[in-house]
């Protein structure tokens, strides 16, 4: 059975910094290119960083580039998102999600973590 | 960026009525579109990709069709479960994007 549970999640003043974590488990996570998705209170689905396999590729949404930026451990099963001058905008539940490499969907979802920036 | 419209934005069905919900992308993205299912409280679930291919273990009531840039996910015979926010999603580039989503409720 597959299972991502991602941690890290809390409440940051503006302009502070977060690492959001990923632990997946039921499939074969070095096979899987990785991405965050977010989504704000009670508003729609925001695509926000991807990563290849091997971690040699990664992509990143405008909103985010330069301030957040996504890593893999594939001896640890694990993804990352470490935040940097966070936002009120980017309060939102952070999903992390597995793509077959090449033109995929996201084929599994976690349950969240909530990432609250307010001072 | 590709940006996808849904329509309607909700959608009032009794249950065991059939519902058809729109996807419109501003340019081509061939076939690669998913659609999602996401209740309250809970993380979204793919339902289909490639335009029309179910996912594993999504009833056949679940039907999408479309390519290029207009697409349609059909659910005929909405059963109580089916009262959810569906999401369509493009994977052909680069950023990938979402439509806003249609809430199918309980009329």
């Amino acid at each position: 059975e597959v299972q991502l549970l991602e941690s890290g999640g809390g409440l940051v003043q503006p302009g502070g910094s977060l690492r959001l974590s990923c632990a997946a488990s039921g499939f074969t996570f070095s096979s899987y290119a990785m991405s965050w998705v977010r989504q704000a209170p009670g508003k729609g689905l925001e695509w926000v960083s991807s990563i290849s396999t091997s971690g040699s590729n990664t992509y990143y949404a405008d909103s985010v580039r330069g301030r957040f930026t996504i890593s893999r451990d594939n001896s640890k099963n694990t993804l990352y998102l470490q935040m940097y001058s966070l936002r009120a905008e980017d309060t939102a539940v952070y999903y992390c999600a597995p793509r077959s490499p090449g033109a995929n969907p996201f084929d599994y979802w976690g349950q969240g973590t909530l990432v609250t920036v307010s001072s | 960026e590709i940006v996808l419209t849904q329509s309607p934005a909700t959608l009032s069905v009794s249950p065991g009525e059939g519902a058809t919900l729109s996807c419109r992308a501003s340019e081509s993205v061939s076939s690669n579109l998913a659609w999602y299912q996401q209740k309250p409280g809970q993380a979204p679930r793919l339902l289909s990709s490639g335009a029309s291919t179910r996912a594993t273990g999504i009833p056949a009531r679940f039907s999408g069709s479309g390519s290029g840039a207009e697409f349609t996910l059909t659910i005929s015979s909405l059963q109580s479960e089916d009262f959810a926010v569906y999401y369509c999603q493009q994977y052909n580039k680069w950023p990938l994007t979402f439509g806003g989503g249609t809430k199918v409720e309980i009329k």
